[in-house]
Formats: C-alpha cells, sequence, structure tokens
C-alpha cells in the first residue's frame, strides 16, 4: 500500500521560515505529480503547490507564490515545500498527494498532514 | 478563476436516508470533478473521480453525477460511518466543504 508521511510542521513565528518534507513508500514515486493541499483550522481545502514527476515544471496558487517553492528528491522519494515570510493565515495542516492540476482521476494518496501554526 | 460552490453546507440526516450534495462551478467545467470524505483528524479520502467513477473499494451507495456547472453525490442508504465532511475539486479548486451529521 502507498505510504506518504509529511513532517517538518510546528510553530513559527511571522515571517519565518519552515520546510515541510513528504516521504512517499511503496510507489514508483518519480512517475508522478505530487500536490501540496492545506487546511486552516475548520476550513475548507486548499491546493497550495504541485510539481510534475520530474521536478521540471511546478505550479502555485496565487496565495504562496512567490513565497513557497516546491521540489522533490526523486532518489530519496522526497517532496518538499519551502515556506519563507509565514503569515498568521499560512497555519493550517499541510498535506502531501498523489496528483496535480490535470490529474484527471483525483487525488488517490494523501499523507497524514502536518500542523503548521503561525504565531507570535 | 473557477469557484466551487457546494450545497447545503450543513446537513442533517438519519441512518437509512438518501441526501445529495451539489457542487456547482462558476463557468462550465470538464468532467474531471472528483469527491473526497473527510473524517475529522483525517486526511481526505477520495470517493469518486471524473464525476462519476467510483474509486476502487468504495461502496455503491456512493454515486456521483452532472456535467457542464453543476454536479452531485448522492448517498443512498446513509450508514453510519458516513456521517462526516465532503469536499468537491475540480483542478486546482476545492469547494468550501458540507458537513453530513447524525440528525
Amino acid at each position: 500500500e502507498v505510504q506518504l508521511l509529511e513532517s517538518g510542521g510546528g510553530l513559527v513565528q511571522p515571517g519565518g521560515s519552515l520546510r515541510l518534507s513528504c516521504v512517499a513508500s511503496r510507489f514508483t514515486f518519480s512517475s508522478y505529480a505530487m500536490s501540496w493541499v492545506r487546511q486552516a483550522p475548520g476550513k475548507g481545502l486548499e491546493w497550495v503547490s504541485a510539481i510534475s514527476g520530474s521536478g521540471a515544471s511546478t505550479f502555485y496558487a496565487d496565495s504562496v507564490r512567490g513565497r513557497f517553492t516546491v521540489s522533490r528528491d526523486n532518489s530519496k522519494n522526497t517532496l518538499f515545500l519551502q515556506m519563507n515570510s509565514l503569515r498568521a493565515d499560512d497555519t493550517a495542516v499541510y498535506y502531501c498527494a498523489e496528483g496535480t492540476l490535470t490529474t484527471v482521476n483525483g487525488f488517490e494518496y494523501w499523507g497524514q498532514g502536518t500542523l503548521v501554526t503561525v504565531s507570535s | 478563476d473557477i469557484q466551487l460552490t457546494q450545497s447545503p453546507s450543513f446537513l442533517s440526516a438519519s441512518v437509512g436516508d438518501r441526501v445529495t450534495i451539489t457542487c456547482r462551478a462558476s463557468q462550465g467545467i470538464s468532467g474531471y470533478l472528483a469527491w473526497y470524505q473527510q473524517k475529522p483528524g483525517k486526511a481526505p479520502k477520495l470517493l469518486i473521480y471524473a464525476a462519476s467513477t467510483l474509486q476502487s473499494g468504495v461502496p455503491s451507495r456512493f454515486s456521483g453525477s452532472g456535467s457542464g456547472t453543476e454536479f452531485t453525490l448522492t448517498i443512498s442508504g446513509l450508514q453510519p460511518e458516513d456521517f462526516a465532511t465532503y469536499h468537491c475539486q475540480q483542478s486546482g479548486t476545492f469547494g468550501q466543504g458540507t458537513r453530513l451529521e447524525i440528525k
């Protein structure tokens, strides 16, 4: 069974930085585009960013463009999200998921999520 | 940008009921709409993709339909484990969610 395991969340002050990781197991990681999706407390889901299987193409929501950077290391089956200039409204559970903007069959695999809290 | 609006936002129903959740797009979209179920503290679970295709392992009491700007998720014969929040998605846009609670 495919497993995605996020880490790196925590408490950070406004303006600070954090790097999230998502380690994939039991599937051919490099063959799949990946996304980050977040969910603020008590709110709906928000797609944040996506990256192609090779890492050559990246995509961002307007709310994070210029502050967040998605990347991947296919040799380590790992997806990253570098988050800079964090704001209070970035507070959310961040999920990695298999899929991208053009995925036609939905996001089948999700991690368990990692909580990011931006507060002074 | 496309917006997805789910209705209702909150739904109260009983075990055995048939319920329908609607997802309306701000403009016509392809049939590539997905539905997810999410329980508290858990990641979303894919139920339906391409508007009407049931994901493997999902009970047949779940069904999806629609095209253009209006899509529906129907649960026929609610079970206790179905009480959760449901989200629709098209590409990088999610609906705001529908919370289904026991009456």
